[in-house]
């Protein structure tokens, strides 16, 4: 069936250092990629998105890859901080659908 | 400016008890989402309204689950006859269109 996976289920780095969480997805037929954290007993907040017509998208510390041809999308943090920790989910949307598919999260401790 | 509100925040139900959890959407978005997410796991889609109309409702995992939002703003999940399976924290998300959803902190359903 559908699903959106990742690689690592708690990734640790060193404050300051770059992160990077990692997403597989099985279904090609996607339009539409989100990066989401979370904070204990709170909800999902969008961090950045990218469609499925892009390869590279970057914000602010973050920048989004995705490679459709390996069905491989990632979530670079730079410089991260002790406020980036969090879980970290990867959603899809499947084209021409408004149901979106998360990844079962990527746990980002920061060390002092 | 408000975010998305969800009450109640924690709710305890006894098996076979009915339980409504209410969702206020931030004010003018169109799109509204339902979803399930159990302890460690990534968000499970429920539902989606567009206003008031309830354009898929697939992710329902029984007819025990209904959602509505009937004047296109504020939607209530009702669980009928609830199980201990149930046992969850159940987010809603708003968004202008279908793209960046921004989701409420979550309701923490818990079942005896």
């Amino acid at each position: 069936g559908e699903s959106v996976g990742l690689h690592l289920p708690t990734l640790s780095v060193q404050e300051g250092d770059n992160s990077i969480i990692n997403c597989a997805y099985s279904n090609s037929a996607s339009d539409y990629f989100i990066w989401y954290k979370q904070e204990s007993g709170k909800g999902p907040q969008f961090i950045i998105d990218i469609r499925s017509n892009m390869d590279k998208r970057q914000g602010q510390r973050v920048t989004v890859l995705l490679n459709k041809t390996v069905k491989h999308l990632s979530l670079q943090i730079a410089a991260t901080q002790p406020g980036d920790s969090a879980v970290y989910f990867c959603a899809r949307r499947g084209s021409g659908t408004y149901k979106y598919i998360f990844g079962t999260g990527t746990r980002l401790k920061v060390l002092a | 400016g408000a975010g998305v509100s969800q009450s109640p925040r924690y709710k305890v139900a006894k098996r076979g008890q009915d339980v409504a959890l209410r969702c206020d959407p931030i004010s003018g978005h169109v799109s509204l989402f339902w979803y399930q997410q159990a302890l460690g796991q990534g968000p499970e889609f429920l539902t989606y309204f567009q206003n008031e109309a309830q354009l898929d409702k697939s992710g329902l995992p029984s007819d025990r689950f209904f959602a509505e939002r009937p004047e296109g703003s504020v939607s209530t999940l009702k669980i009928q006859r609830t199980q201990q399976e149930d046992s969850a924290v159940y987010l809603c998300a708003s968004s202008l269109g279908t793209d960046t959803q921004y989701f409420g902190p979550g309701t923490r359903l818990t079942v005896l």
